[in-house]
């Protein structure tokens, strides 16, 4: 059964804590995402990886760590220094990056984590 | 501009009637437009997806209209059913770049 998981469903944590959440996938897909998602808002990019031992920087990087060790797994860390970390984190991942664009592109997304500070 | 406006931020609609969800973007690179399904507490499903070189696709009740020179393009959900509620976003790819999303669009039907 493929598909990508993330857990836990639901997390909380104290203020200055730091967290790992985690997301693994089957699909045997080259790149992977992580999305902030706050109410009324749109998905934001805060890491992605196109490859084992790489990764970049999305738009809203700062607070926020991720490692690549494993083609299926991409955990991210949300540290103390993240100002406003209570969201709902989406966990994706696409066959590649090819061009031009098409469903090779396409990402598939994780059920999520609705992390919670105290 | 990266950016991509998505409208309206909330629709209604009777059940059996059409929804329409507008997006429009300026960045002329974009050349891949996905349209995402969000149910409640789960992540984003792919919908439906154009590339700029057709005009429309449809799957089913699902309808993407594109407008190159406008720079738009438009969800249409035909007979929509209460089980359409949820929040779709649609987003726009550059290669090289990653995927842009609109803010979303809560549809709720009623029965």
């Amino acid at each position: 059964d493929g598909g990508i998981t993330q857990s836990p469903k639901y997390l909380f944590r104290k203020e200055g804590q730091n967290v790992t959440l985690s997301c693994e996938q089957n699909l045997n897909h080259d790149a992977m995402y992580w999305y902030r998602q706050d109410p009324g808002q749109g998905l934001r990019l805060i890491y992605y990886s196109q490859i084992v031992n790489d990764f970049q920087k999305g738009d809203i990087a700062e607070g926020y760590s991720v490692s690549r060790e494993k083609k299926e797994s991409f955990p991210l860390t949300v540290t103390s220094a993240q100002k406003n970390p209570t969201a709902f984190y989406l966990c994706a991942s696409s066959p590649g990056t090819g061009f031009p664009p098409s469903s090779y592109n396409e990402q598939f997304f994780g059920p999520g984590t609705r992390l919670t500070v105290l | 501009q990266q950016q991509v406006k998505q409208s309206p931020q909330s629709l209604i609609v009777q059940k059996g009637g059409i929804s329409i969800i507008n997006c429009a973007y300026e960045n002329t690179a974009f050349d891949y437009f996905p349209w995402y399904q969000q149910f409640p507490g789960k992540g984003p499903a792919l919908l439906i997806a154009i590339r700029p070189d057709v005009s429309e696709k449809k799957e089913g009740r699902f309808t993407i209209s594109f407008n190159k020179s406008a720079k738009q393009f438009s969800l249409h959900i035909m007979d929509s059913q209460p089980g359409d509620s949820a929040t779709y976003f649609c987003a726009a790819l550059n290669y090289g770049q990653n995927f842009v999303f609109g803010p979303g669009t809560r549809l709720s039907v009623l029965p």
